[in-house]
């Protein structure tokens, strides 16, 4: 099955600095790759995803990049603020049927300091 | 926008008892469910796939006759943990879907803690 590695597990940035997140998966018909931002006690809220047909996706201060043939994919946040601090996940899913059946990364918590 | 509602979002109960986590679509068909498991300070693991109608589908390892996942109807699945032990504790939480590449909504958690 799937298998998604993420790192780093920590990531500690100053205010305004730029934050970056990696992720590799295993299998090569993964085609659907989200982005979550989970704070504690809650579920997961989507900040961003990218499909397989698509190499980069930015919305406001977070892009997304994917790299089919390595397969990997990064999240950046840029001019990071203190409300950023939390937990992000990524993770990966197939298509058709399989759609919505995510393999998670194991998560890095970011903190930015004021 | 779409929601999911789960219920309850925490419950206490006690070691052999059973414990039953509801996950309503609540303006939409939600013909998948997906329900996962997450310890504390660990990442999500899917457990199983509901499909309306079928039975579900569990992820190596996880129990299914431990875990009873019922999807009898487009707006509704259940999980059942049952005779639960402490290490059932954990955050149990529901995602769900209609149709083809629809997007994907997570209920807010249910937080068991088995005593």
């Amino acid at each position: 099955g799937e298998n998604v590695e993420q790192h780093p597990s920590t990531l500690s940035v100053q205010e305004g600095d730029s934050a970056v997140i990696k992720c590799t998966y295993s299998d090569s018909a993964s085609n659907y790759f989200p982005w979550y931002k989970q704070e504690l006690g809650k579920r997961p809220q989507l900040i961003i995803d990218i499909r397989s047909n698509v190499g980069e996706k930015k919305d406001q201060r977070i892009a997304v990049t994917l790299n089919k043939t390595a397969k990997h994919f990064s999240l950046h946040i840029t001019e990071t603020q203190p409300e950023d601090s939390a937990v992000y996940f990524c993770a990966a899913s197939m298509g058709g049927t399989s759609y919505g059946k995510l393999t998670f990364g194991q998560g890095t918590i970011l903190t930015v300091h004021p | 926008g779409a929601v999911v509602s789960q219920h309850p979002s925490w419950v206490i109960c006690k070691s052999g008892t059973s414990v039953k986590i509801e996950c309503r679509s609540l303006d939409f068909q939600a013909t998948t469910m997906f329900w996962y498991r997450q310890f504390p300070k660990q990442s999500l693991m899917l457990m199983a796939t509901s499909n309306e109608g079928s039975k579900a589908t569990y992820e190596q390892g996880v129990e299914k006759d431990k875990f009873l996942i019922n999807h009898a109807s487009l707006t509704l699945s259940t999980l059942t943990v049952t005779s639960a032990h402490p290490e059932d504790s954990s955050f149990y939480i529901c995602s769900a879907r209609s149709t083809g590449g629809s997007p994907l909504h997570f209920g807010n958690g249910t937080r068991l803690t088995v005593t």
